[in-house]
């Protein structure tokens, strides 16, 4: 375990469902990340979250809605998704060297993903 | 936007012997170049990372160089080990804060006994 944990492991939904993935990270981290990962496709990075504040939306449809009530919760809410959106969802969480000013390493450590099948 | 493309796609390679695999960035602003290594049904794990101040790094059996003027980055393995199987990431940050990463397709890697 890295501390990064993500419920549920597989979640299966129709296309007119409502459903909430889950990541709770328990390394103090202040950081947060929603991942996509499809076959044949690269790591997509859909959101990212400093602090609790969105600050990355890179061109993510609106039928995924993400939420962090706190630097230790992620969820992403699933409404009237498509086929095409079935795929392994990763979170990941880091400790953001923003406030330091300098050149960032940033080591991202992932949750074992949700394998959502939309159907 | 950065684009990072990732040769070769599958890699097999004898037990014993070396495996490199070559990422290649557009971004010459890109500044931080991570590895990450997902063996199979697994979460994807940093193994080894570098800066754009710095040309190699070597972590026991693995090493990561760059060529910041060609925009490419290789990760090589020496010895490898069947455990070494597995899909590797290259990526590239295009913030100064290395966080918005932009991933590679992955190379998958077998290590035959």
């Amino acid at each position: 375990e890295t501390g990064v944990t993500q419920t549920p492991r597989h979640l299966v939904m129709g296309m007119t469902n409502k459903k909430s993935l889950k990541c709770e990270q328990h390394l103090g981290h202040n950081a947060m990340y929603w991942y996509k990962q499809s076959a044949k496709k690269p790591l997509e990075l859909m959101f990212v979250y400093n602090f609790k504040e969105q600050t990355e939306n890179n061109s993510v449809p609106s039928r995924f809605s993400p939420e962090c009530p706190n630097s230790s919760h992620l969820f992403l809410h699933l409404h009237t998704l498509q086929p095409e959106d079935s795929a392994l969802y990763l979170c990941a969480s880091s400790q953001d060297s923003r406030r330091r000013g300098r050149l960032a390493k940033n080591i991202q450590y992932f949750g074992a993903g949700t394998r959502l099948s939309v159907l | 936007g950065e684009n990072v493309e990732q040769h070769p796609s599958t890699l097999s390679v004898q037990e014993g012997d070396s495996a490199v695999i070559k990422c290649t960035y557009s971004d010459s602003a890109s500044n931080y170049f991570p590895w990450y290594k997902q063996e199979l049904g697994k979460r994807p794990q940093l193994i080894i990372d570098i800066r754009s101040n710095v040309g190699e790094k070597k972590d026991q059996r693995i090493a990561v160089t760059l060529n910041k003027t060609a925009k490419h980055f290789s990760l090589h393995i020496t010895e490898t080990q069947p455990e070494d199987s597995a899909v590797y990431f290259c990526a590239a940050s295009v913030d100064n804060y290395g966080q918005n990463f932009v991933f590679g397709p992955g190379t998958r890697l077998s290590v035959l006994p």
